[in-house]
Formats: C-alpha cells, sequence, structure tokens
C-alpha cells in the first residue's frame, strides 16, 4: 500500500471490554511504532518494534496493554479490560530502522 | 529526562503574514528533532527534521526551523503563511538510537483571511 493504514478507523467499546487494533505498515518498513494521543495531547509513546520483536515497551501504561507483531509486518495493539482513560486516538507509524516515521490516521478508541 | 515544551497552545496569524512556532527541548545528548504537522482527520505529516550538520533546516511547504544549542530550542518559522496551514504542529525530539518520538503538547495555528 501507499501508507500506513490502520483498521478500524473508530471504535466504540463498554468498560470492561476486550479490543483489538490494527496497523499495516509501509511495506519493507522494519521499524514499526505505537504512540497514543490524548486529547489536546502530543502523541506519547507506547511501543516500538523492530522486526518480530518489542524492542522498547517502556512505554505502555499497564499490563492491560499488549501488542504483537508476529511475522514483523502487521502489527496488533490489544487492550484487556478497557477503561474510560483509554479513550484516545491511537497512532502507528513505520519507519526504515532510524530514519523517518510515516503516521497512520489513527484509530479513536471510545470506551463507555 | 527527556522532553519537549511548546510555549504557545494557540497562535493565530493574517494571512500572508511571517509565522514563528517556538519549541524548547530537554535531552542530554544531541538531539534529533523533528517538527510535525496534524490537520484535522490528516495523520501527522513529517515537515522538516534535524540530525546533525547545518542548523538551519529546509522542510516542506516552504516550512524551515533553525537548531539553537545554546537556548535548547529548535523554532519553526514560515515567512508568509496561508489558510491552508491552519492545523497543529508538534515538535519532537528522537532518542534511544531508533528515533522513540517524545512529543511536545502541540501548537494551534489559525490563519486569517
Amino acid at each position: 500500500g501507499a501508507g500506513v493504514s490502520q483498521t478500524p478507523s473508530n471504535k466504540v467499546t463498554e468498560k470492561g471490554k476486550y479490543v483489538e487494533l490494527r496497523c499495516d505498515p509501509i511495506s519493507g518498513h522494519t521499524a514499526l511504532y505505537w504512540y497514543r494521543q490524548s486529547l489536546g495531547q502530543g502523541p506519547e509513546f507506547l511501543i516500538y518494534f523492530q522486526g518480530t520483536g518489542a524492542a522498547d515497551d517502556s512505554g505502555l501504561p499497564n499490563d492491560r496493554f499488549f501488542a504483537v507483531r508476529p511475522e514483523g509486518s502487521v502489527s496488533t495493539l490489544k487492550i484487556q479490560r478497557t477503561e474510560r482513560g483509554d479513550s484516545a486516538v491511537y497512532l502507528c507509524a513505520s519507519s526504515l530502522a532510524g530514519d523517518e516515521q510515516f503516521f497512520g490516521p489513527g484509530t479513536r478508541l471510545t470506551v463507555l | 529526562a527527556q522532553s519537549v515544551t511548546q510555549p504557545d497552545i494557540h497562535i493565530t496569524v493574517s494571512e500572508g503574514a511571517s509565522l514563528e512556532l517556538r519549541c524548547n527541548y530537554s535531552y542530554g545528548a544531541t538531539p534529533y528533532l523533528f517538527w510535525y504537522v496534524q490537520s484535522p482527520g490528516q495523520g501527522l505529516q513529517l515537515l522538516l527534521k534535524y540530525f546533525s550538520g547545518d542548523t538551519l533546516v529546509q522542510g516542506i511547504k516552504g516550512f524551515e526551523a533553525e537548531f539553537k544549542r545554546s537556548q535548547s530550542s529548535f523554532n519553526l518559522r514560515k515567512p508568509s503563511v496561508h489558510w491552508s496551514d491552519a492545523a497543529e504542529y508538534f515538535c519532537a525530539v528522537g532518542s534511544g538510537g531508533y528515533n522513540k518520538l517524545i512529543f511536545g503538547a502541540g501548537t494551534r495555528l489559525a490563519v486569517h483571511p
């Protein structure tokens, strides 16, 4: 594809439910990043993958958040037992190692 | 700890006027610095970046930024603003060697006709 894609574009869920957010990076990009952008704030780093492995997950807020990238391409961010405070736009970016990050349009998550 | 401060939450300028958006960073080593723009419904787009070398960096859409180590600043400038420049602008510092980005809170730019 031409750019980073994220699905769904919007997700509304109820408190306590489980959600999965998907990111399709630019083909050939080995690095993949997840960020979270709360209303009125800049994006906040969550996790970085180089290939299949999570090289830095220091930004994950707690153990309800988990992300995978099993084949080194598509990544899924998983949130268990969602809370209202998880409501935000979740951004994915990909890059060639150490180079410019290209961002997707984001998934807007609303937890009711 | 690394951090980025964008002192101006909102800025309004007239079309055709010059623009400067401020950015200050805190980082122990030589920083990698970035400016991104985010338009409503659009993803973040990179305007320009500084890794090393010339401290005046040219970007897309007529933007430039100047790295000033002594002031820990990386201010974004444009000599003549267009109505289409209305958007939110984010300054970021990259760390960790793989450019884990730390963003400022953003500056929302409004352009009056």
